[in-house]
């Protein structure tokens, strides 16, 4: 079955450090992995993506991820954590199975970061 | 990108009523979908909604209680009906035009039923 894990409920980190959110995945066949963050009240805004090439994929608002077949991991990283990242987090994968082309995003239970001042 | 709007932002509607949902993006997209998300929780997909043909509803959702219309490339409604408290929620569109699964989302309607 394909799925999407997000381990950590919370991850606090003090601004200024680095920041990892992690993500693994379970998927048939090449992994579209994506990651978006939601704001209190808002809806889920897009940050990155990894279809092909590079593991290392740059994102939005110096958002990071690194792509580990090996480990089938898709972590999220930030080398210094703002207290405006504070947010949930959501990694998804494209639905390879999906009917009919849909591609439907399968998402994860979504991590919490807290950044401290 | 794709920029999405919905009406209403959020809504308190009393049980046995219904509610449509609608969601306009600026530019044409081939797909819609219509998820539900418990405050803090993840998402849940309704149903994906494509023009000219039926929405494709996941397992435990049903049209009859949440009809969508898809009238064109632009624009989708999703309709809560008959509501109860536990369909009190955050309702979010989403739309994609990738065939890599790449979709942009709407702010959200949060519905409260009373």
């Amino acid at each position: 079955a394909q799925s999407v894990a997000q381990p950590e409920d919370q991850v606090n980190v003090a601004e200024g450090n680095p920041l990892t959110v992690k993500c693994t995945y379970s998927v048939s066949g090449n992994p579209y992995l994506f990651w978006y963050v939601q704001y209190p009240n808002r809806g889920l805004q897009f940050l990155l993506k990894y279809i092909t090439g590079d593991n290392l994929v740059k994102g939005s608002y110096g958002f990071e991820a690194e792509f580990n077949k090996s480990q089938t991991s898709f972590h999220l990283k930030k080398p210094s954590a703002l207290v405006s990242d504070s947010a949930l987090y959501f990694c998804a994968v494209r639905d390879a199975l999906s009917a009919g082309g849909y591609n439907k995003l399968i998402f994860g239970a979504g991590t919490r970061l807290a950044v401290h001042p | 990108s794709a920029v999405i709007s919905q009406k209403p932002s959020r809504d308190i509607c009393q049980r046995g009523t219904s509610l449509t949902i609608q969601c306009q993006v600026d530019s044409q997209v081939t797909m819609m979908f219509w998820y539900r998300q418990q405050p803090g929780q993840s998402l849940t997909l309704i149903a994906t909604a494509n023009q000219g043909s039926e929405a494709t509803y996941e397992s435990g959702f049903v049209i009859d209680k949440f009809p969508i219309s898809r009238p064109n490339l632009t624009f989708s409604t999703l309709t809560v009906s008959n509501m109860s408290p536990e369909d009190s929620s955050i309702y979010l569109c989403s739309a994609s035009n990738r065939g890599n699964g790449e979709q942009y989302f709407g702010p959200g309607t949060r519905l409260t039923v009373t």
